[in-house]
């Protein structure tokens, strides 16, 4: 029963350079959402998504940042021309059920990006 | 607008100390959901417990216990008996209304337990 997962766990990447992000949800939950947590900040909501559906991305970045949760596959969190602000954890969190309010959501432990 | 705040940033006990970590919320919102969850070094976050607004007993939880007090808006947590195992970054989160998904959190607690 495995719970959500991240990969990668830490992920380096130069100025300008791509970073993916992958996360596959908890058996059975079909929503999924995306956190960024900078340096000894609280998580912050970056986007929603269900299964082929961006519900909300308020709080992506308008450039550069992507999100992607495909029919098959896992959630991705794309980050293109990464540059040293983009520096944090992202933590995925999954959900199940109907009322996504009344849940309880589970995270992932985690991806550590660190741009050079 | 929703927000909470954690204003301790740091505590630092001793071992088998009992300690209380503090969160005051804000919301507009008449239906709502409080949570804690803990992050210990390895980074993962821990869910601990959910708490919707219209139930403020106290709940105890072996030696951790809420206390949720709508009259101050402040839901916090205590750990008795405080172990090396307890050091971790304490996080308090909101939740607005049944059709919201976003959890808001604070900035987090930092404990460190010294033996």
């Amino acid at each position: 029963n495995a719970g959500v997962m991240q990969n990668p766990r830490h992920l380096v990447r130069r100025r300008g350079q791509e970073a993916r992000l992958r996360c596959s949800p908890m058996k059975g939950h079909s929503h999924v959402y995306w956190y960024r947590q900078l340096p000894e900040e609280g998580l912050k909501f970056m986007v929603y998504l269900q299964k082929e559906n961006i519900i909300d991305e308020s709080g992506m970045p308008k450039e550069r940042f992507s999100a992607e949760f495909p029919k098959e596959g896992p959630s991705i969190l794309r980050i293109q021309q990464v540059v040293r602000g983009d520096s944090a954890a992202y933590f995925c969190a999954s959900s199940g059920g109907v009322n996504p309010g009344a849940n309880v959501l589970t995270f992932g432990a985690g991806s550590r990006l660190t741009v050079l | 607008a929703q927000k909470v705040t954690q204003a301790q940033t740091e505590i630092s006990v001793v071992e088998k100390e009992d300690v209380t970590l503090d969160c005051v919320y804000e919301t507009r919102d008449t239906t709502y959901y409080l949570f804690w969850y803990k992050q210990p070094p390895s980074g993962e976050l821990v869910f601990l417990i959910r708490r919707n607004s219209f139930d403020e007993q106290n709940e105890i939880s072996g030696r951790y216990s809420w206390n949720f007090q709508k009259s101050t808006s402040s839901f916090n947590f205590t750990i008795t008996a405080s172990q090396v195992v307890d050091s971790a970054v304490y996080f308090c989160a909101l939740r607005g209304g049944d059709s919201s998904y976003k959890l808001i959190f604070g900035s987090g607690t930092r404990l460190l337990v010294r033996p």
